[in-house]
């Protein structure tokens, strides 16, 4: 089946430094791909919606410039945690959907961010 | 607005046991309905779907039942085994595959031996 990877699984980052979470679709075409959030013991909340090629739509009350979408590729989306701060300490997972996919839905196994 | 209900875990069960995760949501309109299943340290993974009411979504011995006059699509399985302890999301999406999904808070399941 269709594979998404998502790097680093974890990172660990000083308060004030950014973060670059990589989502790569590795054997099809991710026309989009979705980025959550996910806090312990909660649901996984959507952050941003990106399409290849355009800006990412971002859920109401998440930070567009703290938190930067790029889809610059079918194949790839990244997020960057800019300034970091011990409150953006969380699980990210990506998402990756794609017609040449079957038009399913493939998970990345998400990223644990801690900010010291 | 838009949101999925599901029962707290964890839930803890011995091998062969009978598994329900209650699910019920809310939305306009006629959304498809669906459980994932997150194993540890692995992503989520579709278990099984139903797009229209009264739809019955099924997989690896799996079942729900889209039921659109009590909002719910609850995850049942007959007898559950060890290798079914995982995280399990419910979701719904309203509108195109593309589209985003709504997800539950996660019922965390053991299954001891």
């Amino acid at each position: 089946g269709a594979v998404v990877s998502q790097h680093p699984s974890w990172v660990i980052c000083k308060s004030g430094t950014s973060v670059k979470i990589e989502c790569r679709s590795l054997d099809f075409q991710a026309t989009t791909m979705f980025w959550y959030r996910q806090f312990p013991k909660q649901s996984l909340m959507l952050m941003a919606t990106s399409n290849e090629g355009s800006k990412a739509t971002y859920e109401q009350g998440v930070e567009k410039d703290k938190f930067l979408i790029n889809h610059a590729s079918l194949t790839l989306s990244t997020l960057t945690v800019t300034s970091a701060h011990p409150e953006d300490s969380s699980f990210y997972i990506c998402s990756a959907y794609g017609d040449s996919a079957n038009e399913k839905l493939f998970f990345g196994s998400g990223t644990q961010l801690s900010v010291l | 607005g838009d949101s999925v209900t599901q029962m707290e875990g964890p839930v803890t069960l011995s091998e062969e046991a009978f598994l329900t995760i209650n699910c019920t949501y809310t939305a306009t309109g006629y959304p498809s309905l669906f459980w994932y299943v997150q194993y540890p340290g692995e992503g989520l993974q579709l278990l099984l779907k139903a797009t229209k009411a009264d739809d019955k979504g099924s997989n690896k011995g799996f079942e729900a039942t889209y039921r659109k006059e009590t909002t719910s699509f609850h995850l049942e399985k007959g007898s559950v085994q060890v290798s079914d302890s995982a995280v399990y999301f419910c979701a719904h999406r309203r509108g195109a595959a593309g589209n985003k999904l709504t997800f539950g808070g996660g019922t965390r399941v053991l299954v001891k031996p």
